[in-house]
């Protein structure tokens, strides 16, 4: 069965400071692999998304993400972070096949010290 | 665009008490989802829809029901709820599916007691 490990539950950074928030998966093939972003008592929010190709895709918000296949992971960054950035991040991964189903990880809490 | 919404924002319920969460989105998207929110345990998905006449079970969908009577409406029905079932709930959407993104609404917080 597919899983997503996020395993830093809480991360405080200052503002400034880089940001890296880990992802790990396992699934059967390589799937499509997501980063999703909360603020709080708001909905989820797409940060970017990785298909095929190049395995460093950039996304919204100044954050972007690696794929390493033979590590099957999937990891989020920022060079600088703002204090508009605490919020909770969530990993997620979806089938290449049709269907509807994403997989989530447990989500990592950022807190932005000032 | 009003995007997904959802109805109600907060809901208190007695145990046994049955209730429907509401969910409508104006992007004419095919696919719709219900996921709960837990601490600690991401989302999950509770049923699917990938177009009007069509769901299917997620993978905690004990508990709750489904429809999908039109394009825009996703309602998920709590039959008896339990207080297992206090959750944050969220309905997406999406017009081709999972690599697209979702779209998500903002969210009922539900409470059983």
């Amino acid at each position: 069965a597919q899983s997503v490990t996020q395993p830093d539950i809480h991360i405080t950074v200052s503002e400034g400071a880089s940001l890296e928030l880990r992802c790990n998966y396992s699934y059967g093939a390589t799937p499509y692999l997501f980063w999703y972003v909360q603020s709080p008592g708001q909905g989820l929010q797409l940060l970017l998304k990785y298909f095929s190709g190049d395995t460093l895709v950039q996304g919204i918000k100044g954050f972007e993400a690696e794929f390493k296949r033979s590590q099957s992971s999937f990891n989020l960054r920022k060079p600088s972070v703002h204090w508009s950035d605490a919020a909770e991040y969530f990993c997620a991964v979806g089938p290449r096949a049709a269907g509807n189903k994403l997989t989530f990880g447990g989500g990592t809490r950022v807190l932005v010290k000032p | 665009n009003a995007g997904v919404t959802q109805t109600p924002k907060f809901q208190v319920l007695k145990t046994g008490q049955s209730m429907t969460l509401q969910c409508a989105q104006d992007m004419n998207h095919e696919y719709m989802s219900w996921y709960r929110q837990d601490p600690g345990m991401g989302l999950r998905l509770i049923h699917y829809s990938v177009g009007a006449g069509i769901t299917d079970q997620g993978e905690v969908p004990n508990g709750y029901n489904v429809s999908r009577s039109t394009t825009e409406d996703f309602p998920l029905r709590l039959l008896s709820a339990a207080p297992s079932q206090t959750s944050v709930y969220f309905c997406a959407s999406s017009k081709t599916g999972p690599r697209e993104g979702y779209t998500f609404g903002s969210g009922t917080r539900l409470t059983v007691v």
